[in-house]
């Protein structure tokens, strides 16, 4: 089944340190992936997204790209701030399966110290 | 507000009594889905609803808890019978049911158990 591996937390880093936090992924057939973010006390709200091979989903300076041969979407960022502090959640749809279920990694919890 | 709206957001319930959560979708979006959340832990998936129809329950616990998705009304998920264990935080997301779109969250409502 589809599965989804996120690098393991927490994550601490100094503002305006750079950001990557990995993920990786199974699926039985060509997903679309997402990272979604998670502040305190609120539910999760999407932050980029790619539907195909070679795509870059980009918001508020996060990046991540759909590397199919790798079967990653790693999320970066250049330069981190005190307000990114959150739990950052990856997640594939496979269209081939159950088209609108989603399988979410476990989350990273990123703390940025000032 | 057009968003996810998720009732209560708090509730506390006693050993033995029934919880109700209840989940008014994004406007546009029939699909809904339920996820628990224990503290530093991920999302869980328990159930997939269109509605009136159950697509997908294999996150739920076999006894104690249902859910429905009437023609008319909110998504429901039902515990009864609730344990210490139950305490969590239970997020509700809608979608259209499409694998390139997101799922859009709630702010989810956390049941104590005393």
């Amino acid at each position: 089944g589809d599965s989804v591996t996120q690098m393991e937390g927490p994550v601490t880093l100094s503002e305006e340190a750079f950001l990557t936090i990995n993920c990786t992924y199974t699926a039985t057939g060509y997903p679309s992936l997402f990272w979604y973010v998670q502040y305190p006390g609120e539910g999760l709200q999407l932050l980029l997204k790619a539907t195909k091979a070679d795509d870059k989903g980009s918001n508020k300076g996060f990046e991540a790209t759909y590397r199919k041969e790798t079967t990653s979407f790693h999320l970066e960022k250049g330069s981190v701030q005190v307000s990114d502090s959150a739990v950052y959640f990856c997640a594939l749809s496979d269209r081939d399966t159950n088209a609108g279920k989603s399988t979410f990694g476990d989350g990273t919890t990123l703390t940025v110290k000032p | 507000n057009a968003g996810v709206m998720q009732n209560p957001r708090h509730l506390v319930r006693r050993r033995g009594q029934e919880a109700r959560l209840r989940c008014s979708p994004m406007k546009g979006h029939s699909h809904v889905y339920w996820y628990r959340q224990l503290p530093e832990e991920g999302l869980k998936f328990m159930v997939y609803l269109q509605k009136e129809n159950i697509i997908d329950e294999s996150g739920m616990p076999k006894e104690r808890f249902s859910a429905e998705f009437p023609k008319e009304g909110p998504s429901i998920l039902r515990i009864q019978q609730v344990v210490r264990g139950d305490s969590a935080a239970y997020f509700c997301a809608s979608s259209q049911g499409n694998s390139n779109q997101p799922q859009h969250f709630g702010d989810g409502t956390r049941l104590s158990i005393l």
